[in-house]
């Protein structure tokens, strides 16, 4: 079945640090691939989707691309703000299947 | 933001007894899902709804029931609560099921099961 895989955390890193969360999947066909956040106390919400091969997503300076050829995709802020700080889960839907999340990444941004 | 509420956001319950966490939406959307949440799970997909009165099983349904009697509330019970039940749990909801339909979440409801 479709899975997802993205690096554990946690990740500490000071104000207008690059950043990067590796995101790899498993799928069947052309899955849609998901960059979710959460806030401290919040519910999820969609960061940036890609719904087929060479897209790129992006919102808030935040950006990922689909690779199919490496079936990645990772995330990635040139400079990060303490703003920032929160859960990112990376998540995949495929065709009529439901969507898969993975176990999140907790990103911690220091002044 | 989506129009989704959870009701109640915090509860506290004993092992036995049945627990309802409701699931209310003002965008008309026809799919409706639970998930919860746990630490190095990330979120699992409880049961969802494609319509009225019809649902569906996910990952994680043992142990949990839902119904959907109006398009806007979505409610799922826990017959007979236990200690690892305890979660928070949260209603999504999406216009569609195709490949790239956003999921628009809730607030959350955080359930202790003592």
């Amino acid at each position: 079945g479709n899975s997802v895989t993205q690096m554990e955390g946690p990740v500490t890193l000071s104000e207008e640090a690059f950043l990067t969360i590796n995101c790899t999947y498993t799928a069947t066909g052309y899955p849609s691939l998901f960059w979710y956040v959460q806030y401290p106390g919040e519910g999820l919400q969609l960061l940036l989707k890609a719904t087929k091969a060479d897209d790129k997503g992006s919102n808030k300076g935040f950006e990922a691309t689909y690779r199919k050829e490496t079936t990645s995709f990772h995330l990635e802020k040139g400079s990060v703000q303490v703003s920032d700080s929160a859960v990112y889960f990376c998540a995949l839907q495929g065709g009529s299947e439901k969507l898969v999340f993975g176990k999140g990444t907790k990103l911690t941004v220091n002044p | 933001d989506a129009g989704i509420t959870q009701s109640p956001r915090h509860k506290v319950t004993e092992t036995g007894t049945p627990v309802t966490l409701r699931c209310h939406q003002t965008e008309n959307h026809r799919y409706m899902y639970w998930y919860r949440q746990d630490p190095g799970h990330g979120l699992r997909l409880i049961h969802y709804s494609y319509g009225v009165k019809d649902t569906d099983k996910g990952e994680v349904s043992d142990g949990y029931s839902v119904s959907r009697s109006k398009t806007e509330d979505f409610l799922l019970t826990l017959e007979s609560a236990t200690s690892s039940q305890t979660s928070v749990y949260f209603c999504a909801i999406s216009a569609g099921q195709l490949a790239g339909d956003e999921q628009f979440f809730g607030p959350g409801t955080r359930l202790t099961v003592l």
